[in-house]
């Protein structure tokens, strides 16, 4: 069975700092993808990896795919209260049926 | 990407009862999924619901406790039968729409008292 595990579970930070979210696996994933949701609302997609190695920005986020495919990790600069919710990896599976398996989830808080 | 209207938002049901929750895509796709997560947790995959054809159930979950419907490539529904507490949970229902990942209707929210 493959799994995804997430570190830290939580975090609360101030405005303005960085952060780092890891999520680690012992499993080869086709590719991977991070999420971010909001309360009542569905997961939305950030972003998604499929070269091992492959770093990937958007804005004040960047994503980086491990080199074997096992992990993945999202820093965020200078973060601010807009980012606040859970943050979702998911990493598809290698059996060739589009399913995704997902992470046990940060959640992030940015005070102001 | 595609839009998906899931309802109801949000139900209070008594225990032993049924719900069924309603995915309608704004286009047509082949697969769907459907996902439970527990309050503040991670999403669990219940099923994977092709048009025309059973539904493929993931380990811990049953056709009898969660049958689902796949009429069209725009349309799918999920029961949850015979319901108990532990059954509170959110549901969630998504499409794969290739480079742009999964799209997820707004999930329902069902408490079970």
């Amino acid at each position: 069975t493959q799994l995804l595990e997430q570190s830290p579970q939580f975090l609360s930070i101030q405005e303005g700092e960085n952060l780092t979210v890891y999520c680690n696996s012992s499993s080869v994933f086709s590719s991977l993808q991070w999420y971010r949701q909001e309360p009542g609302e569905g997961p939305v997609l950030l972003v998604t990896v499929v070269t091992g190695g492959e770093v990937k920005k958007l804005k004040r986020l960047t994503f980086q795919f491990g080199d074997a495919r096992k992990d993945s990790s999202l820093h965020i600069t200078a973060a601010q209260p807009g980012d606040t919710g859970l943050y979702l990896c998911a990493g598809e599976t290698t059996s060739g049926t589009y399913k995704y398996i997902f992470g046990t989830g940060t959640r992030l808080k940015v005070l102001a | 990407s595609a839009v998906i209207s899931q309802k109801p938002s949000r139900d209070i049901c008594q225990r032993g009862t049924s719900l069924t929750i309603q995915c309608q895509v704004d286009s047509q796709v082949t697969m769907m999924f459907w996902y439970r997560q527990q309050p503040g947790q991670s999403l669990t995959l219940i099923a994977t619901a092709n048009q025309g054809s059973e539904a493929t159930y993931e380990s811990g979950f049953v056709i009898d406790k969660f049958p689902i419907s796949r009429p069209n490539l725009t349309f799918s529904t999920l029961t949850v039968s015979n319901m108990s507490p532990e059954d509170s949970s959110i549901y969630l229902c998504s499409v794969e729409m290739g480079d742009y990942g999964y799209t997820f209707g707004s999930g329902t929210r069902l408490t079970v008292v």
